[in-house]
């Protein structure tokens, strides 16, 4: 089945500690994403990246990097520079064509700073 | 302002009535919209897109669109209690297939039995 998988679903994180998200999808999708969602809350941009070896900032990229090696692939990484790390962590991928940006979500992963 | 917003709501209804939903956005250059469903603790899905000014239905479901006024709305027929979730308006920033969609904070719906 295609689609978009990431892990871990829950992670625990201690005050100081990185700690880094995977996101895969085998959908053949260019453009990846990453959202975060606080309780009751939209989402917002963290990073985005459009092609192999190439990615931009989103609204709230402070405290958080990404990379892009593989189209598959586009973990991020929460860094202890993030101040309140708390929160659903959704990636997304879509196949730019002509026409709309219509995403596909993961299940998300749930990060919880103790 | 926001650049997408929506009443959070909970909008609460009864089964079998219509649930209106509402969403205003601030970027005129905006022109792809969509209504994403989300259950507590589940990621969101995609029922709805709309590009053009005016209706469009996919079956109890129809988005509203109106440019002039941004204003994007998503009406659900016939509301069952597995309605009951929270909906999330998204538009594409700028135009282009690569605009990044900015999502407003959701409206949670209840359908009562």
């Amino acid at each position: 089945d295609g689609g978009i998988t990431q892990s871990p679903k829950y992670l625990f994180r201690k005050e100081g500690q990185n700690v880094t998200l995977s996101c895969e999808q085998n959908l053949n999708h260019d453009a990846m994403y990453w959202y975060r969602q606080d309780p009751g809350q939209g989402l917002r941009l963290i990073y985005y990246s459009q092609i192999v070896n190439d990615f931009q900032k989103g609204d709230i990229a402070e405290g958080y990097s990404v990379s892009r090696e593989k189209k598959e692939s586009f973990p991020l990484t929460v860094t202890s520079a993030q101040k309140n790390p708390t929160a659903f962590y959704l990636c997304a991928s879509s196949l730019i064509r002509s026409g709309a940006n219509v995403l596909t979500f993961g299940a998300g992963s749930r990060l919880t700073v103790l | 302002q926001k650049e997408v917003e929506q009443n959070s709501g909970p909008l609460s209804v009864p089964e079998g009535a219509i649930a209106s939903l509402n969403c205003t956005y601030s970027d005129r250059g905006s022109q792809s919209f969509f209504w994403y469903r989300q259950y507590s603790g589940k990621s969101p899905e995609l029922i709805m897109s709309i590009y053009s000014n005016g209706d469009k239905e996919d079956g109890r479901f129809t988005a509203q669109l109106n440019k002039a006024s941004q204003y994007v709305s998503l009406l659900i027929r016939d509301s069952q209690p597995s309605d009951s979730a929270t909906y999330l308006c998204a538009a594409q920033r700028g135009s282009g297939n690569t605009g990044k969609l900015i999502f407003g904070q959701g409206t949670t719906l209840q359908v009562k039995p």
